[in-house]
């Protein structure tokens, strides 16, 4: 059973600071990995789509990593801002109809 | 201006009642899906569906129905039968490419019980 698993909880750091979020996977049979952000009380915004024949992906000051064999993704954010405080949320989609499988989210706050 | 729309935002059941939440999205996607949020929880999968007039079952389906009668449209029913249905759902879809695509979610509709 795929299981998904973030790390930390909750993060909290001063404003410019760097910071990598990671996520780990159970079974490295995944179709992709998706890093999503959730403000509170709102829905998901994707962020970053890795297909697993991947390695990274960037977007901006966002930049993610796969490594299917050790089943690892870190989320790396540059210069982070306090626009930048959420839960990002990773998920490993299970199957060839799309179905995600998410971890529990880290909480970051960006202090300014 | 595309996307995904929930309604409603709030919604309260009672006991016994049967409530249900719309998703509709103008995206030209393919597939839907619903999913359940709890605190401190990750997301979980209650339905999905790949075309119209098909769905399936997710791994927390007990006590919900769907149905997808039009492509842009996906209803969830939240049934007496749900016995903690207090959570916040979210509606997502993709294109029809299934697992290779980005899900585009909805702002989400928080259910509470009376």
């Amino acid at each position: 059973k795929q299981e998904v698993t973030q790390i930390p909880a909750a993060l909290s750091v001063p404003e410019g600071e760097n910071l990598v979020l990671n996520c780990s996977f159970t079974d490295s049979a995944i179709y992709n990995l998706q890093w999503f952000r959730q403000d509170p009380g709102k829905g998901l915004t994707s962020l970053l789509l890795i297909q697993s024949s991947q390695r990274e992906q960037t977007s901006g000051r966002l930049n993610a990593s796969l490594d299917k064999s050790s089943g690892r993704s870190t989320l790396y954010i540059a210069a982070s801002q306090p626009g930048d405080s959420a839960t990002y949320l990773c998920a490993v989609t299970r199957g060839s109809q799309g179905n995600l499988i998410f971890g529990k989210g880290t909480k970051l706050s960006v202090k300014p | 201006d595309g996307g995904i729309t929930q309604s409603p935002k709030y919604l309260f059941r009672k006991e016994g009642q049967n409530v249900t939440l719309s998703c509709e999205q103008n995206l030209n996607h393919d597939a839907m899906y619903w999913y359940r949020q709890d605190p401190g929880q990750g997301l979980r999968l209650i339905y999905y569906s790949q075309i119209v007039n098909d769905f399936q079952k997710g791994d927390i389906a007990e006590g919900y129905s769907v149905s997808r009668e039009k492509k842009e449209s996906f209803p969830l029913t939240v049934t007496s039968a749900q016995k903690n249905p207090t959570a916040f759902y979210l509606c997502a879809s993709s294109s029809g490419q299934g697992a290779r695509e980005t899900q585009y979610f909805g702002p989400g509709t928080r259910l509470l019980v009376l």
